[in-house]
Parts: structure tokens; sequence; C-alpha cells
């Protein structure tokens, strides 16, 4: 079955400085890339998404990534500022028979002031 | 309007006994999750209905645990003779349909088992 890696599990960076977070699927026909925020004690919360028709996705200091090929993709966070502290978590999609969304383990990132 | 809503917030319980842990659905929304979530773990996939058609129960970790939505809006997770391990945070999501959409979670209801 579908099956996400994410890779660090644990990040801290100074504030100001860049984060990346990592993942691979196993799924080739997954096609669609949620990346989902969690504050501590809070529900998970769409930030980004990206869908496999297109390499790069920017909003505002975030961006995602996709490389179909190697099947991989990421979340790069610039000037990180404190209340980006938080739990991300990539997801991949599969085709539109499955319909379920498979996440990843998650992300601890935790930015210095 | 309101979002997803779960029931009960926090459960405490004997190992065991059996739980219901209940989800209702943002209105319209045809596309329902559960996921669970141990301590500083990730978002464990359990079960996913779609409409009418038959659940994704691919997830579901034994046949202890089963899952109901009527009518396509409220959904149900039960758990039968709960286990300790069996503790954690159970998450429901639901989204406009099946197609690649925004998940709306819920707060989440955390059982904990003795």
């Amino acid at each position: 079955g579908e099956n996400v890696e994410q890779h660090p599990s644990t990040l801290s960076v100074q504030e100001g400085d860049s984060a990346v977070i990592k993942c691979t699927y196993s799924d080739s026909a997954s096609n669609y890339f949620p990346w989902y925020k969690q504050e501590l004690g809070k529900r998970p919360q769409l930030i980004i998404d990206i869908r496999s028709n297109v390499g790069e996705k920017k909003d505002q200091r975030i961006a995602v990534t996709l490389n179909k090929t190697a099947k991989h993709f990421s979340l790069h966070i610039t000037e990180t500022q404190p209340e980006d502290s938080a739990v991300y978590f990539c997801a991949a999609h599969g085709s539109s028979n499955t319909g379920k969304l498979i996440f990843g383990q998650g992300t601890t990132l935790q930015v210095k002031p | 309007g309101a979002g997803v809503s779960q029931s009960p917030s926090n459960k405490v319980t004997e190992k065991g006994k059996d739980v219901e842990l209940r989800c209702d659905p943002i209105s319209g929304h045809t596309a329902l999750y559960w996921y669970r979530q141990s301590l500083g773990q990730g978002l464990e996939f359990l079960i996913y209905f779609q409409g009418n058609s038959a659940p994704d129960k691919s997830g579901l970790p034994s046949d202890r645990f089963s899952a109901e939505r009527t009518g396509g809006s409220v959904s149900t997770l039960t758990i039968q003779r709960t286990q300790q391990e069996d503790s954690a945070v159970y998450l429901c999501a639901s989204s406009v349909d099946r197609g690649q959409r925004e998940l709306f979670f819920g707060e989440g209801s955390r059982l904990t088992v003795l």
C-alpha cells in the first residue's frame, strides 16, 4: 500500500534561517501532495499543497517542490519566525480511485528566537 | 459555518470496555476520514468513507475496530475490548469530495485506556 516517509523527525533552526522538510512516497499513482501544520494542542491545518502537474508552488514564505521521477517532495520555509514552530506533516493522495490521504510521520520544527 | 465536531473530547475507560467516538462532519462534505495520533506520533490512517461507496477499511489495526457512517453524515468509530495501546487521540476529518481537497479536522477525541 501507499507509504510516506518524512525526514527529519525534529528540526531546530534560528529565527530568520530557512527550514527544509523532505518526504518520499511509494505509490507512483499519487498525484496530490498537501502539507499540514499542527500547533501544540491544535488540529492539523492545510498550509500548502501541490499537484502532480507542477514542480513548484510558492505562497509567501513557504514553498513546496515535487520531483515525480524520484517520488519525493519538500517543504521550504524561509525567514523562519517563532510562530512557525509546530509539527509539520506531508501527505500523499493516491489516484482518484483510492481517495485516501496517507500522512508522513511528522517533523517537529522549533524556531529559536 | 460549523466545523467538524467530535465527541467526547476526552474519554477515560478501563481495559476491556467498549468505546464509541462520534464525528459530525461539515455539512455537505461527502468524504470522511478517521486518523489515530499516538503521543508524539504521526497521523495513522484508519478508515475512509466517500458518499455511498464501500468504506476503505485498510487502516483499521484489528477487528476490534469498526466504524460506520449513517445517512452519509455522522460517523461513529467503535473500539471493542479496549487495550492500553489503543490510548491515543482519534481525529476525524472531512472534505468536500473524494478529490484532492483540503481536509478539515475536528479537535479530536483523546482516549485513555487504564
